[in-house]
């Protein structure tokens, strides 16, 4: 199946700055990609969804200043959490949709943790 | 309520038992179901898909579709201690689309 990549896979940041989360889809191109976040033993909350080219789209209650999201190609999607705070810790999983099929292939998520 | 509805355990079955996961929803619009397995720590990866109604099987593992109910199933026969994980069923509208994911369901199985 196709495979989806994230880095970093754990990162470590301290209260006030800002990480960067790469998506890359490795054998397909992705117009369409997603940003999730999970908390400990609960689904996956959609966050934003990021077309090719174009502004992402947020979910409700999502802060697109706080959470920048960047689809410049079609194999890339990054994701910056700025000046993160620890509520913002939690594991972040990105999906890549296949042009050509109706599957959602995810990556295999990036825990955060902000001291 | 929720788009979709998922228990979320968790269940604990002996190894070789018949598990049994389901979830609702109440969006008629939804054509594809899929069935993820997530283990702790990773990412989703994709165990089962169905398109609009009925049953598909792949090895150990059946999905059932009832769009009548709004009900679909995952069946994982004889049980392994590997399967332990949390199955999450997802459905979506259209193709590449937004997904709808159910909380998850804690599934161990005891060797």
């Amino acid at each position: 199946g196709a495979v989806v990549s994230q880095h970093p896979s754990r990162v470590i940041c301290k209260s006030g700055t800002s990480v960067k989360i790469e998506c890359r889809s490795l054998d397909f191109q992705a117009t369409t990609m997603f940003w999730y976040r999970q908390f400990p033993k609960q689904s996956l909350m959609l966050m934003a969804t990021s077309n090719e080219g174009s502004k992402a789209t947020y979910e409700q209650g999502v802060e697109k200043d706080k959470f920048l999201i960047n689809h410049a190609s079609l194999t890339l999607s990054t994701l910056t959490v700025t000046s993160a705070h620890p509520e913002d810790s939690s594991f972040y999983i990105c999906s890549a949709a296949d042009t050509s099929s109706y599957e959602q292939y995810f990556g295999p998520g990036t825990r955060l943790t902000v001291t | 309520q929720k788009e979709v509805e998922q228990d979320p355990g968790p269940l604990s079955v002996p190894e070789g038992a018949i598990v049994s996961l389901n979830c609702t929803y109440s969006n008629s619009a939804f054509q594809y179901f899929m069935w993820y397995r997530q283990y702790s720590r990773k990412g989703p990866e994709l165990l089962m898909y169905t398109y609009s109604s009925g049953n598909k099987e792949d090895g150990r593992f059946t999905a059932q579709v009832d769009k009548s109910s709004k009900y679909i199933s995952l069946f994982i026969r004889d049980s392994q201690p590997s399967d332990s994980a949390t199955y999450l069923c997802a459905m979506s509208y259209i193709t590449g689309n937004q997904f709808y994911f159910g909380t998850g369901t804690s599934l161990t199985v005891i060797p």
